[in-house]
């Protein structure tokens, strides 16, 4: 099966900073990779799908990158809304199986 | 716009059934895309519980599949989750999704209903 590994688990950021998390796929996923960003207490809301796809209604700061197994959601300038938890996520074909990475908590400084 | 609405009980009993409804308004789940669960334990990350698209393009998570049903009704517009035989691991907050297909991203969620197992 393939695992996501995300990276770093917890950030530190301030208000205004650039920041970049990263997802590490254990094989090559062909750009099938979302991102998802969790508030506390409240459902995932869908980022970023085929790897840099902005999902609409998303603020352009969000952009995703990569390719193979080495896949990036950059902020370019962080909003007091943006300090939540990231999630990517990708489908295999097979076997059909789903799966999230562990997440990235992104916290103020 | 389209919205789910997880239903069913916040209590649920050890080695009993976990019974979930997810309604939907906004897009007749007839019109395609997959329907799906995922759940997440207090505290901790998200965790794909099964997508459906009809009963023979049904896929679960391999970790559940033999405790697992998710079905459709296309006419109510709703679509369920069965879980059984459940221990305190499944207490979780389950959220209903829908499921784009082909890449498979969630782009539609519910709001998340909480479920503890207890007796």
């Amino acid at each position: 099966d393939i695992q996501l590994t995300q990276s770093p688990s917890f950030l530190s950021a301030s208000v205004g900073d650039r920041v970049t998390l990263s997802c590490r796929a254990s094989q090559d996923i062909a750009g099938y990779l979302a991102w998802y960003q969790q508030k506390p207490g409240k459902a995932p809301k869908l980022l970023i799908f085929a790897a840099s796809t902005l999902q609409g209604g998303v603020p352009s700061r969000f952009s995703g990158s990569g390719s193979g197994s080495e896949y990036s959601l950059a902020i370019s300038s962080l909003q007091p809304e943006d300090f939540a938890t990231y999630y990517c996520q990708h489908f295999n074909s097979y076997p059909r199986v789903l799966t999230f990475g562990g997440g990235t908590t992104v916290e103020l400084k | 716009q389209v919205q789910l609405q997880e239903s069913g009980p916040g209590v649920v009993k050890p080695s009993e059934t976990l019974s979930l409804t997810c309604s939907v308004s906004g897009y007749p789940i007839s019109s395609g895309y997959y329907w799906g669960w995922i759940r997440q334990p207090p505290g901790k990350g998200l965790e794909w519980i099964g997508s459906s698209y009809h009963s023979d393009s049904t896929y679960y998570n391999p970790s559940l599949k033999s405790r697992v049903t998710i079905s459709l009704d296309r006419t109510r517009n709703q679509f369920s989750l069965k879980l059984n035989s459940v221990t305190a691991a499944d207490t979780a907050v389950y959220f209903c999704a829908r499921d784009r297909g082909g890449n498979h991203f969630l782009d539609y969620w519910g709001q998340g209903i909480l479920v503890t197992v207890s007796s």
